[in-house]
């Protein structure tokens, strides 16, 4: 079966512009994560989905910084006014169900802000 | 805070030489661990992982970890690295164990000569 899949896998934006990046996951898990992988860093966690809800948003570095999700489907993560620090590689995880502690990443969005 | 700590960022190695890379976590309770590997040009996919039972773990290609409660770490070995496991090594802490909190450490760049 297909994986998680994320579109684009480039992205280049000028400083200011908004960003949309989307995160197909493995049809049936319910459990959808969002990370952000700078240079040389580890992945940083933004957000995560159960189902349509989130219920932490804690990850999320700005207020410029949105994300939803329909029904146990799509996601998109939206990046409001890019700043060059929004560079980075954004990753989308999923995995069967809450408390199933094996996830599924998708390739990543490598966003390059000018 | 809790974290997770990789000392090697960059490792070079030669063909059948023993690989041993370090993970350190920070947190007091039950942890699931895991090792994630990205290959070149490819999305993070699961090595192996450490729910209970015993510490010592197998996963794929070859590679082990051990997980020593009393040090906190969960490091991954392997006793003779081939060309093909040139990637990028991460290790992931699930605290606590069973809910949709992960930590990634900042990771650990392979390169194995020919």
């Amino acid at each position: 079966g297909a994986g998680v899949s994320q579109s684009p896998s480039n992205k280049v934006t000028e400083k200011g512009k908004d960003v949309e990046l989307r995160c197909d996951p493995i049809s049936g898990h319910t459990a959808l994560y969002w990370y952000r992988q700078r240079l040389g860093q580890g992945l940083e966690f933004l957000i995560y989905f159960q189902g349509n809800s989130a219920p932490d948003k804690s990850g999320l570095p700005s207020d410029r910084f949105s994300a939803e999700r329909t029904g146990e489907s799509v996601s998109t993560l939206t990046i409001q006014r890019t700043q060059q620090e929004d560079s980075a590689v954004y990753l989308c995880a999923s995995s069967p169900r809450e408390g199933h502690v094996t996830q599924y990443f998708g390739p990543g969005t490598r966003l390059t802000v000018l | 805070a809790q974290s997770v700590s990789q000392h090697n960022h960059h490792v070079i190695l030669s063909e059948a030489a023993s690989l041993e890379l370090g993970c350190n976590y920070s947190y007091g309770g039950t942890v699931n661990l895991f090792w994630y590997v990205q290959y070149p040009g490819q999305h993070l996919q699961l090595l192996l992982k450490y729910f209970s039972g015993d510490p010592l773990v197998k996963g794929i290609k070859g590679f082990e970890a051990e997980f020593i409660k009393s040090k906190f770490s969960f490091n991954l070995r392997k006793p003779s690295v081939q060309w093909s496991d040139t990637a990028e090594y991460f290790c992931a802490v699930n605290a606590p164990p069973g809910t949709y909190k992960y930590i990634f450490g900042t990771g650990t760049r392979l390169k194995v000569l020919a």
